[in-house]
């Protein structure tokens, strides 16, 4: 089935250890985003990606990064987590930027 | 930079009743709308979406929106919902060529009394 896969489903993390949030997407959709989250504070922008090879910064990108080495991948990072980067985190995608984005279904991190 | 207000932290709505979920957005320009719909434990899924044309827009499961210029408004209606509705909802503004990507608001809890 088409769509956007994320990896882990949920992850404890002790502070300060790095990890990697992973997104797969197999629409051959130029543009993918990051976004997180939190409880009264709806969806927020990290990162986003309008085609393979480019980045830009979305509302919240301190202390997170991410690559777009090809189309189908755009992996989040958290060189060194912290506590407030507890959060439910969706990848999406769209055909160009700002068209109808398609959601994966989202990665709960809790970092302790 | 473009932002998005939803007054409604939670609505309740009786099955059968007709429902508006409200949202007002602050942008420049005529900018991109969309709303969304998020399960419990889901994704969001698009319902609808405003780039530009006729103002009244029509989207999945029965609901549709109205843009409104004048008072910065993008609301989303039914005229019936049904208990599978219950979700939140997000409304979303996008920057015509910008790259800000897209802002949602904070959402609108929907909760269907029997």
């Amino acid at each position: 089935i088409a769509g956007i896969t994320q990896a882990p489903t949920s992850q404890i993390l002790a502070a300060g250890r790095r990890m990697t949030l992973r997104c797969t997407q197999d629409m051959r959709h130029n543009a993918m985003y990051w976004y997180r989250q939190d409880l009264g504070l709806g969806l927020r922008l990290i990162h986003y990606s309008n085609t393979a090879g480019t980045t830009g910064k979305g509302e919240v990108p301190d202390g997170y990064s991410v690559s777009r080495a090809n189309t189908d991948d755009f992996p989040l990072t958290l060189a060194s987590a912290v506590p407030s980067q507890t959060s439910v985190y969706f990848c999406a995608s769209s055909d160009r930027f700002l068209d109808e984005q398609f959601f994966g279904p989202g990665t709960r991190l809790t970092v302790l | 930079a473009q932002s998005v207000t939803q007054p409604d932290i939670h609505i309740t709505v009786s099955e059968g009743a007709s429902l508006e979920l409200r949202c007002n957005y602050s942008y420049g320009a005529t900018p991109y709308l969309f709303w969304y719909v998020q399960s419990p434990g889901q994704g969001l899924q698009l319902l609808l979406k405003y780039f530009s044309g006729d103002t009244l827009v029509q989207g999945i499961k029965g609901f549709e929106a109205e843009f409104k210029r004048s008072q910065s408004s993008f609301n989303l209606r039914k005229p019936s919902v049904h208990w599978s509705d219950a979700a939140e909802y997000f409304c979303a503004v996008g920057a015509r060529g910008g790259a800000d990507g897209l802002t949602f608001g904070k959402g609108t809890h929907l909760i269907i009394q029997p």
